[in-house]
């Protein structure tokens, strides 16, 4: 199986901040790595597919690189709506895992 | 807009079974791969297992081979998992997602609200 690991677990940060969010896979995935927003009570909610494609709808600030094994998703300024947990994914093999998440908290 | 309804949930003690329903509307259901996901309280999410359009194509998460089938009925534009030998450790929200997929990568691309199943004696 192909571990995700996210870091960090936690980040604590104020509006207008720019977050990054790393999602390091155990081996090579190529660019077959997701990403989800999750607010509490709530189903994930896709923010990038294939490492670097924004989600129809999805606001601009979201972004999403690879390099190597190493993702990150980017949050260029951090809105009051985006306080949540973040989750990776990745799609190249079975079973297709999620990363342990980061919760980003004010 | 795309709609996933799950049913079904439920409490069952330890060894039973129970059956998960997944209504879709206002898509091409036959057309997609669809996914079962699961989250217990407190956790991240874990892929549970998948289904391909024709439902002929199944893969499932090891720890639940031999216990949980997936299978679809796209006549009804509905997507199952029956759960049997059900324990604590699957106690969660089951959800259903369709799948994306765009030049080879796919993705969860929407996600019903879904279904609580509580496995307790």
């Amino acid at each position: 199986d192909i571990q995700l690991t996210q870091s960090p677990s936690f980040l604590s940060a104020s509006v207008g901040d720019r977050v990054i969010i790393t999602c390091r896979a155990g081996q090579g995935i190529g660019n077959f790595l997701a990403w989800y927003q999750q607010k509490p009570g709530k189903a994930p909610n896709l923010l990038i597919y294939a490492a670097s494609t924004l989600q129809s709808g999805v606001p601009s600030r979201f972004s999403g690189s690879a390099s190597g094994t190493e993702f990150t998703l980017t949050i260029s300024s951090l809105r009051p709506e985006d306080f949540a947990t973040y989750y990776c994914q990745q799609f190249n093999s079975y079973p297709p895992l999620f990363g342990g998440g980061t919760k980003v908290e004010i | 807009e795309v709609q996933l309804v799950e049913s079904g949930g439920g409490l069952v003690h330890p060894g039973g079974s129970l059956r998960l329903s997944c209504a879709a509307s206002r898509f091409t259901f036959g057309s997609y791969w669809m996914t079962w996901v699961r989250q217990a309280p407190g956790k991240g999410p874990e892929w549970v297992a998948n289904i391909n359009p024709y439902g002929n194509e199944k893969y499932y998460l090891e720890s639940v081979k031999g216990r949980f089938t997936i299978s679809r009925d796209n006549a009804e534009n509905s997507l199952y998992l029956q759960m049997n030998s059900l324990g604590p450790e699957d106690t969660a929200i089951y959800y259903c997602a369709r799948v994306g997929l765009y030049r080879g990568y796919s993705y969860l691309e929407y996600w019903g609200q879904g279904a609580l199943v509580t496995v307790s004696s």
